[in-house]
């Protein structure tokens, strides 16, 4: 069965330092993969999808960037936190040829920028 | 754009009191539709789905009904316990066959049951 990985579960950051969140699944080949944000009492903000190794669509124009180096491993980054940066970050997968097939999350990292 | 709208609570119930939750959308083609369940802390669970009008789905004693001519997928539970005290967003997606086409989600709606 596919399973996803996100880590760390938690992260409290200074402003201005270095972000990398990491996100595997298994179990699966060639899934698409995306990052979502969900702000305190907001609904979910999609920031970035990727179809394949090293193909990156961003959603949101902001500070972070997204890498995908692997094809099931998916990495969210930033040079340079932002208090606005605090929330929760979700991975998600779906099958590249799921026809209209949900997506999967993991269990979510929980940043804090202070 | 494709969009849907819940409502955003917070809606407070009695253990065992019936349970609906509003969702409509629009969309320009037939999505499909899904509603996801998020426990405190963790990420989001996939509750139930339908892919076609008509089509009811169900988990957990939870149901849906997709409804085209409304365009609607109401989240309904006869009977509610504390345990299903949660923020539940509808979602739904239009799989256009090569994008990656995330789902469009709504706000969530957070539910708490009182003993």
């Amino acid at each position: 069965s596919q399973t996803i990985h996100q880590w760390p579960a938690t992260l409290v950051q200074p402003v201005g330092s270095p972000l990398s969140l990491e996100c595997t699944v298994e179990g699966t080949s060639n899934p698409n993969l995306y990052w979502y944000r969900q702000a305190a009492g907001r609904g979910l903000q999609l920031l970035f999808y990727s179809v394949g190794i090293g193909q990156i669509s961003s959603e949101v124009p902001q500070n972070l960037s997204a890498s995908r180096p692997q094809d099931r491993q998916f990495i969210l980054s930033s040079k340079k936190l932002l208090l606005s940066d605090s929330g929760f970050y979700l991975c998600a997968w779906r099958p590249r040829q799921g026809n209209n097939s949900p997506l999967h999350f993991g269990n979510g990292t929980r940043l804090t920028v202070t | 754009g494709d969009s849907v709208t819940q409502m955003e609570g917070p809606v407070t119930l009695s253990e065992e009191a019936f349970l609906t939750i509003n969702c409509t959308y629009t969309a320009t083609g037939y999505p499909s539709l899904f509603w996801y369940v998020q426990y405190p802390g963790e990420g989001l669970q996939l509750l139930l789905k339908a892919t076609k009008a008509d089509d009811k789905g169900s988990n957990k004693g939870f149901e849906a009904t997709y409804r085209k001519e409304t365009t609607s997928f109401h989240l309904e539970k006869g009977s509610v316990q504390v345990s299903d005290s949660a923020v539940y967003f509808c979602a739904l997606t239009l799989w256009s066959g090569g994008g990656a086409d995330g789902l469009t989600f709504g706000k969530g709606t957070h539910l708490i049951i009182q003993p």
